[in-house]
């Protein structure tokens, strides 16, 4: 069974970098073909895709964000992060994680989400 | 990358069928057949419900489907239940290899 869950701060200050863990479990980063993604939900809006990265360490982002991104993997611990540099109130939202299944580029195993709020 | 357009809001009595649209351009929608699902109700993670236009994971109820035409990929549900009360969202590869979402539909069930 597979399993994803975001940690990490709720709350963090204007101008500082937020950052995310997603730990799996059910599956090994490290072994797999997937991309783990980071997506988010601002509050009573839809979903926008922040960005992925593969076990290799290659990664992909979201051109609207990918000045402020970073997304890194630690296999060892199985374990994904988000760094996201400079944020602002725009940046609150709830973030989740994903597994996608590359080509056809789908998100089939999520985390429950975790809200950050921006703000000081 | 412009969000795919989605109606906001459809509804519709227990039984009948509904169709939620997703309208994207020759660069994401038109071009692939990487279009998905997903499926979120309050407070809860999206799921998903439908991918590469209409392929069901295991578990989905057959009562809904998936197809495209064009530069529109449309999500259909039949024999509407109280439980399918959500937001559906749609989501597709794009030629930047980006991933796009719709801005999502509230469905009412009557």
């Amino acid at each position: 069974q597979v399993q994803l869950q975001e940690s990490g701060p709720g709350l963090v200050k204007p101008s500082q970098t937020l950052s995310l863990t997603c730990t799996v479990s059910g599956v090994s980063i490290g072994s797999t073909g997937y991309f783990w993604s980071w997506i988010r939900q601002h509050p009573g809006k839809g979903l926008e895709w922040i960005g992925y990265i593969h076990y290799s360490g290659s990664t992909y982002y979201n051109p609207s964000l990918k000045s402020r991104v970073t997304i890194s993997v630690d296999t060892s611990k199985n374990q994904f992060s988000l760094k996201l540099s400079s944020v602002t109130a725009a940046d609150t939202a709830v973030y989740y994680c994903a597994r996608e299944v590359p080509s056809p580029y789908y998100f089939d195993y999520w985390g429950q989400g975790t809200l950050v709020t921006v703000s000081s | 990358q412009s969000a795919l357009t989605q109606p906001a809001s459809v509804s519709g009595s227990p039984g009948q069928s509904i169709t939620i649209s997703c309208t994207g351009t020759s660069s994401d929608v038109g071009g692939y057949n990487y279009v998905s699902w997903y499926q979120q109700h309050p407070g809860k993670a999206p799921k998903l419900m439908i991918y590469e236009v209409s392929n069901r994971p295991s578990g989905v109820s057959n009562r809904f489907s998936g197809s495209k035409s064009g530069n529109t990929a449309s999500l259909t549900i039949s024999g509407l239940q109280a439980e399918d009360e959500a937001d559906y969202y749609c989501n597709s590869y794009t030629t930047s290899s980006t991933r796009v979402f719709g801005g999502g539909t509230k469905l009412t069930v009557l």
